[in-house]
């Protein structure tokens, strides 16, 4: 099965600054990915997919980018509710394996 | 509006069989490239993938848990069904189904867009 590698574990970050989430999978899944977010006692939500689209109802600030193995989710101007853990996951291969996530917590 | 609901026990005993279903709405299982994927979470612990199948009846399941899991679906009950047997205290998490389907407008695969609000299950004697 392809393995996801996501970093950091956990970041720390203030309302307006820019975040970079990466997500490194063990070989090529040629764009198929996609990113979540989860909020405490919540379903995760749908962000991006494809690698860089924008799923519909997400706000523009959330943007994902790469290739091959390795991908970023970029949350610009940090809103108060961007406050949440982040999981990417691919879908390249039938196991749709999810990364381990990333905390995101108010600095 | 696509509706997705988890029901299911919310205690087994260990070596019982959990049965869990999935009721959707808002969409067909019948409908082309349409699926519905089931999900798995541990408390304070993150997701894990465990299942789906779609319109065609095609399945997949997670490596690690195939020989003790069955996905199936009822078309006229718009449900779909997961079965894992002998569980264990480790498979307490909360089980959420989701929906995946390939959007042949644009060409798409659009994984899991739509999420049930998830039912814990609890593996205890």
């Amino acid at each position: 099965d392809i393995q996801m590698t996501q970093s950091p574990s956990s970041l720390s970050a203030s309302v307006g600054d820019r975040v970079t989430i990466t997500c490194r999978a063990s070989q090529d899944i040629s764009h198929a990915l996609a990113w979540y977010q989860q909020k405490p006692g919540k379903a995760p939500k749908l962000l991006l997919y494809a690698a860089s689209r924008l799923q519909s109802g997400v706000p523009s600030r959330f943007r994902g980018s790469g290739s091959g193995t390795a991908y970023s989710l970029t949350i610009n101007t940090l809103q108060p509710e961007d406050f949440a853990t982040y999981y990417c996951q691919h879908y390249y291969s039938t196991a749709h394996t999810f990364s381990q996530g990333t905390k995101l917590e108010i600095k | 509006q696509v509706i997705l609901k988890e029901s299911g026990p919310a205690l087994v005993k260990p070596t019982e069989t959990l049965t869990l279903t999935c009721t959707v709405s808002g969409f067909s299982l019948t409908d082309a490239k349409m699926g519905v994927g089931w999900i798995r979470q541990p408390p304070g612990k993150a997701l894990e993938w465990v299942a789906h199948i779609f319109s065609s009846d095609e399945k997949s399941y997670s490596t690690s848990l195939k020989s003790r899991l069955a996905i199936s679906k009822d078309t006229s009950k718009s449900q779909v069904v997961l079965t894992m047997t002998n569980m264990d205290p480790v498979d307490t998490a909360t089980y959420y189904c989701a929906r995946i389907w390939d959007d042949f407008l644009t060409g798409y695969y659009i994984p899991f867009d739509y999420w049930g609000q998830g039912t814990l299950v609890t593996v205890s004697s």
